[in-house]
């Protein structure tokens, strides 16, 4: 089954504490994303990759790392948490160029920064 | 990207179709109309899209007025697991715009009702 998927999907954890959300999927897409979302303010963009080691800041990256060394997996990292990245957290994929709006969303996972 | 109205609401009847429109007036000839929905808390689910003709798949149709300035989505046959938020977003085709990021509006949230 084509899928995302991400872990864990819930976590609540404590400020300053590293930590590292997983997303991998497997149709071999080319272009990843991760994006958080908050009440009233929709869905905005942390950071994206057009490809294995191509990565780019999307609209609110400051406080979040990622990397892209296999084509599959995208992971997010926070070095030291804070308690506003409480959010919802999705990744997404999809192939680029041909269908690249036709995106691919995970199940999401909650955070919550104590 | 061209700006999308959608209502900020809409019920529908368990069994019955659903109507979800969505205008677009300042549409560009190569701009399409995507939909996504987003039961909640899940991740965003692509539906369909289309550029001047009327397409179907096998979730739903999608109706493009010959101007292109409005679309509708139909839901042939609404069930109560379509309870969700329902975006319409308009994009260059297979291009990855400003950021290459998705940008969802505030949609329609569409319930279902038994």
């Amino acid at each position: 089954e084509a899928q995302v998927t991400q872990n864990p999907r819930y976590l609540i954890t404590v400020t300053g504490k590293k930590l590292t959300v997983t997303c991998s999927q497997n149709m071999n897409h080319e272009y990843m994303s991760w994006y958080r979302q908050d009440p009233g303010l929709g869905l905005r963009q942390i950071y994206y990759s057009m490809n294995v080691e191509v990565t780019d800041k999307g609209d609110v990256p400051e406080g979040y790392k990622v990397s892209r060394k296999e084509k599959r997996n995208f992971p997010l990292i926070l070095e030291s948490p804070s308690p506003n990245q409480t959010s919802l957290y999705f990744c997404a994929s999809s192939s680029y160029p041909y269908s690249y709006n036709e995106q691919f969303f995970g199940p999401g996972t909650r955070l919550t920064v104590l | 990207d061209a700006k999308t109205t959608q209502p900020t609401s809409m019920d529908c009847a368990e069994g019955r179709a659903a109507n979800l429109p969505c205008n677009h007036s300042t549409i560009s000839g190569n701009e399409y109309v995507y939909w996504y929905r987003q039961i909640h808390s899940q991740g965003p689910q692509y539906i369909i899209h289309g550029l001047k003709n009327n397409e179907t798949n096998e979730m739903a149709s999608l109706i493009i007025t010959e101007d292109r300035k409005s679309s509708t989505l139909i839901l042939p046959h609404a069930t109560l697991r379509d309870t969700a938020v329902y975006y319409c977003i308009v994009r260059v085709g297979n291009s990855g715009g400003s950021n290459y990021k998705l940008t969802f509006g505030k949609g329609t949230l569409l319930t279902v009702n038994p």
